[in-house]
């Protein structure tokens, strides 16, 4: 079963706005979520994290907020720029940290 | 420390062939994982190190997978009698487990693809 969820594929936006990546997750169990961004023929890398006792965590460009009445997080990407075209993938994991899920990512092209 | 390696970076093998990849973490990292990742998905958990230790091992993963840490340094995942359903990329992922996030560093990955 599918633990967390990205429901958009895709997301383009013009250079110098706000991109914001949506992700959804069924367990409340969850202690701590993740971003990662994954170029091309790369290993994906680490972005952000927030913990689950956190609504916002914030980090130059990067925000993520966390809803976890609707099991719900985003990242907000402000301004967007060409360099931040690529896949974007969320992930949670419980207090030990032994098991990652992941969501099915969602890839993001800005527009210059 | 130039990060996570894999080794192949690419494997073609025919069905029914074992094949055996390689991950060398960051060296300070003590945590060490497994991913598989299909077009079009996340990467799935397969299994997960604590120094030599295997302390979680996907409920998903067959009976044709094993992975090793001897010495808790480097890993290796071997795949027996493969099958054209794995063909996937195969991603090492190493953290210290220290701090609250986890953050991991992923590797390169070692794309399978089985005829």
């Amino acid at each position: 079963d599918q633990q967390v969820k990205q429901n958009s594929p895709s997301l383009s936006v013009q250079e110098g706005r706000i991109s914001i990546l949506n992700c959804d997750y069924t367990n409340s169990m969850f202690d701590y979520f993740l971003w990662y961004k994954k170029y091309p023929a790369e290993g994906p890398t680490f972005l952000i994290s927030i913990s689950s006792i956190k609504d916002k965590n914030e980090d130059g460009r990067f925000t993520v907020f966390l809803n976890k009445s609707a099991k719900h997080l985003s990242l907000h990407i402000v301004p967007s720029q060409p360099g931040d075209s690529a896949v974007y993938f969320c992930a949670a994991t419980f207090d030990t940290g032994n098991q990652f899920y992941f969501g099915t990512g969602t890839s993001l092209t800005v527009i210059p | 420390d130039t990060g996570v390696s894999q080794d192949p970076r690419h494997k073609i093998t025919k069905r029914g062939q074992n094949v055996t990849f390689r991950c060398d973490p960051i060296s300070e990292h003590n945590r060490l994982y497994w991913y598989r990742q299909t077009l079009g998905q996340g990467p799935e958990f397969l299994t997960y190190f604590q120094n030599e230790a295997q302390l979680e091992k996907s409920r998903l993963l067959s009976d044709r997978f094993s992975a090793e840490r001897p010495k808790g340094s480097f890993s290796t995942l071997e795949i027996q009698r493969t099958e054209q359903g794995d063909s996937a990329m195969y991603l090492c992922a190493s953290s210290t487990g220290l701090g609250s996030a986890y953050e991991q560093y992923f590797g390169p990955g070692t794309r399978l693809t089985v005829t």
